[in-house]
Order: structure tokens, then sequence, then C-alpha cells
């Protein structure tokens, strides 16, 4: 088993859907928990970080962390269609200039005009 | 926000020769920053970590004489590429996160599209 599992996609939902992106892992030593976004040929751009369990929101994006179920989500309200890239959950067990990120493989969202 | 830089952004060389790729953070210090490779349509897999004044630790797999990190400073580390080949052409992103903040987030350079023919 992978330690972090990212569904494979890709998803397209027309402009406006709320869309729902998750991820579940395997490894219990990891508390903190980041989404990131990226365009073609662009480095990740950092969405969300939260720590361990819990909600966070900013405009837009809701980020949820279930350390019990070992599972987090990624929740995009009136998607856009500027919102279109690839998302990838990510992880570690420590943090800042100590933390070795462990990737999901990313989903490719599409947002249809 | 923390911004990291990456250069070049993408390069064309002949196997068989060296290529160097920097990683700096602008705005703020790094004592580690981390080098990701990724494959079309694939995750990010760590490579090494590059900790400034020290030598870096490489990831199971990675040969560390091909890739030769370099973190002179606390705003720049290198890579280089040394005698590459066609398998070696990838998509090379680093990161780093502030020296200060115990708990930041990493932050990504914009990667480099590295094509070896």
């Amino acid at each position: 088993q992978k330690e972090v599992e990212q569904d494979p996609g890709p998803l397209s939902v027309p402009e406006g859907a709320i869309v729902s992106l998750n991820c579940t892992y395997s490894n219990s030593a990891f508390q903190y928990f980041m989404w990131y976004r990226q365009y073609s040929r662009k480095g990740p751009e950092l969405l969300m970080y939260t720590y361990s369990s819990g909600n966070k929101e900013d405009g837009r994006f809701t980020a949820q962390v279930d350390k019990s179920s070992k599972y987090i989500s990624l929740f995009i309200r009136d998607s856009q269609p500027s919102d279109s890239a690839t998302y990838l959950c990510a992880m570690s067990g420590k943090a800042g200039a100590n933390s070795k990120l462990t990737f999901g493989k990313g989903i490719t969202l599409s947002v249809r005009p | 926000g923390a911004v990291v830089s990456q250069h070049p952004s993408w390069v064309i060389c002949k196997s068989g020769t060296s290529v160097k790729i920097e990683c700096r953070s602008l705005d703020f210090q790094a004592t580690t920053m981390f080098w990701y490779r990724q494959f079309p349509k694939q995750s990010l897999m760590l490579m090494a970590t590059s900790n400034e004044g020290s030598k870096a630790t490489y990831e199971q797999g990675v040969e560390k004489d091909k890739f030769l990190i370099n973190h002179a400073s606390l705003t720049l580390s290198t890579l280089t590429v040394t005698s590459a080949h066609p398998e070696d052409s990838s998509f090379y992103i680093c990161s780093a996160a502030v020296a200060s903040s115990y708990n930041s987030p990493l932050h990504f350079g914009n990667g480099t599209r590295l094509t070896v023919t």
C-alpha cells in the first residue's frame, strides 16, 4: 500500500460546481497536511496548510483533515475555469525545514465554462 | 509570501554534458532546500535534501555522484546533473522553507524542464 493514495481522476465539472478532492494515507505519524495546485509546466503552488485534524477555510477553498480515518479533503466552491489544474495532496510528520513531504499522485481537474 | 526562484526554466542539452540548475529563496533565508523530480503525469519524488554548509542527504536510489547538490548560502542551492542521459529528461523542482519559522510550509520554485538529446 502506498503511503498516500489520491483519486487518479481526471475530473471534469461545470463552472459553479462544488468540487471534492480526497486523499487517504497510511502513516499515522503525518501531522501536517497540504494541498498544492500545479498548472501545466509550473511548480506546485501552496493552497492550504493544516496541522492535525479539523477544518480550514480560505475563500472558496476548504480543507478537512480526519486523522482518525486518515483521510483529507479539499472542497472548492463555485468552481471557475481558472481552477483547472492538477491538485496534489501532501503530508509530513514534521514541519518547516524538517519536513519531507510525501505527495499523492495528483488529480487533474477541468472546469468547463 | 515566500518566493522561490528557479533557473533556468527549461534547458536542452546533449547526452554526456552536465547541466546546473539554481534554486534561490528571494525574500527569506532557507537552511534547508529540497530537490524533487517529476515525470509526466506523475507525482513529485523527493531526490535529496540540501543543507546549507553541509552535505546533501539523498533518497534511496538517487545517485549522489550523478546529481551533485551544493548549498553554499542561505539563499541558494544548486543541482548539477552530470553526464546527462536521455533518461534524465524530467521536470526538476526545488522547494524551501523559511529558516526562522519552525512550522512554515514548503514553497516551490517553478521548476526546470530538462531535455537530454
